[in-house]
C-alpha cells in the first residue's frame, strides 16, 4: 500500500529566501506525481504534474524534481513571498491507482 | 467562472438530517471525486466515477451515497451522519478518467459540521 509523507510538516521563512519541500513515497512504482498548495478553507490548486518518466517540472518560481528510485520529490520555490503562504501537497498514483496525498506542509512566508 | 463549484460552501446538520453536497464541473472532464478532508488527516479519497460510472468505493460508510448523473454533475447525499463526519468536502474532476496522466481539479469543498 502506497503511504505518502511530507517534511516539515511547518515552514516559516523570511520573505525573499528559496526554500525546499519534501515529499517521500514508499512504492517508487509511480505513474506520476502532482504538487498542490491550498489557502486556507479552500480547496486545492495544482501547482505542477511530474510524469514518471520526467524528472523536473518548472512553472515560473517553482520546480519540481523527482527521483523514483530513492521514492522522493521535493518542490524549490525561489524568492520566497507572502502570497506563497499556503498549505502544500503532493499526491502520487500508482498505475490503476488513484492519487494517495500527503499529510502537507504549512508555509508561512514572513513579510 | 471557476472550474469546479462546490455547493453550498458550508453545512451544519443534526445527526437525523438528510442533506446533499452539489458538484459542477465546467471543464469537459469525465471523472468525477469526492474527497474527504478531515484536521490533522491526508486528503482521503472517497468516490470515483468515470464517464457516469462509479468506478471506485473506498470504503465509505453507507450513509454517504453518491450520484453522477452524468459527466458535469456529481452529488454525495447524506444521511444519519457522525459528529466524526465534520470534515471539509472536497470535489474533484479531470479528463480520461481516474488515473490518468492529467491532474486533477479540486473546488473550494463544502465545511460540513455535524451537531
Amino acid at each position: 500500500k502506497q503511504e505518502v509523507t511530507q517534511i516539515p510538516a511547518a515552514l516559516s521563512v523570511p520573505e525573499g529566501e528559496n526554500l525546499v519541500l519534501n515529499c517521500s513515497f514508499t512504492d517508487s512504482a509511480i505513474y506520476n506525481l502532482q504538487w498542490f498548495r491550498q489557502d486556507p478553507g479552500k480547496g486545492l490548486t495544482s501547482l505542477l504534474l511530474i510524469q514518471s518518466s520526467q524528472r523536473e517540472q518548472t512553472s515560473g518560481r517553482l520546480n519540481a524534481s523527482l527521483d523514483k528510485s530513492s521514492g522522493r520529490s521535493t518542490l524549490y520555490i525561489a524568492a520566497s513571498q507572502p502570497g506563497d503562504s499556503a498549505t502544500y501537497l503532493c499526491a502520487v498514483t500508482n498505475y490503476g491507482q488513484n492519487f494517495v496525498f500527503g499529510p502537507g506542509t504549512r508555509l508561512s512566508v514572513l513579510p | 467562472e471557476t472550474g469546479v463549484t462546490q455547493t453550498p460552501r458550508h453545512l451544519v446538520m443534526g445527526m437525523t438530517n438528510k442533506k446533499s453536497l452539489k458538484c459542477e464541473q465546467h471543464l469537459g472532464h469525465n471523472a468525477m471525486y469526492w474527497y474527504k478532508q478531515s484536521a490533522k488527516k491526508p486528503l482521503e479519497l472517497m468516490f470515483v466515477y468515470n464517464f457516469k460510472e462509479q468506478t471506485e468505493n473506498n470504503s465509505v460508510p453507507s450513509r454517504f451515497s453518491p450520484e453522477c448523473p452524468n459527466s458535469s454533475h456529481l452529488f454525495l447525499h447524506l444521511h444519519t451522519l457522525q459528529p466524526e463526519d465534520s470534515a471539509l468536502y472536497l470535489c474533484a474532476s479531470s479528463q480520461a478518467g481516474g488515473n490518468s496522466n492529467q491532474p486533477q481539479h479540486f473546488g473550494d469543498g463544502t465545511r460540513l459540521s455535524i451537531l
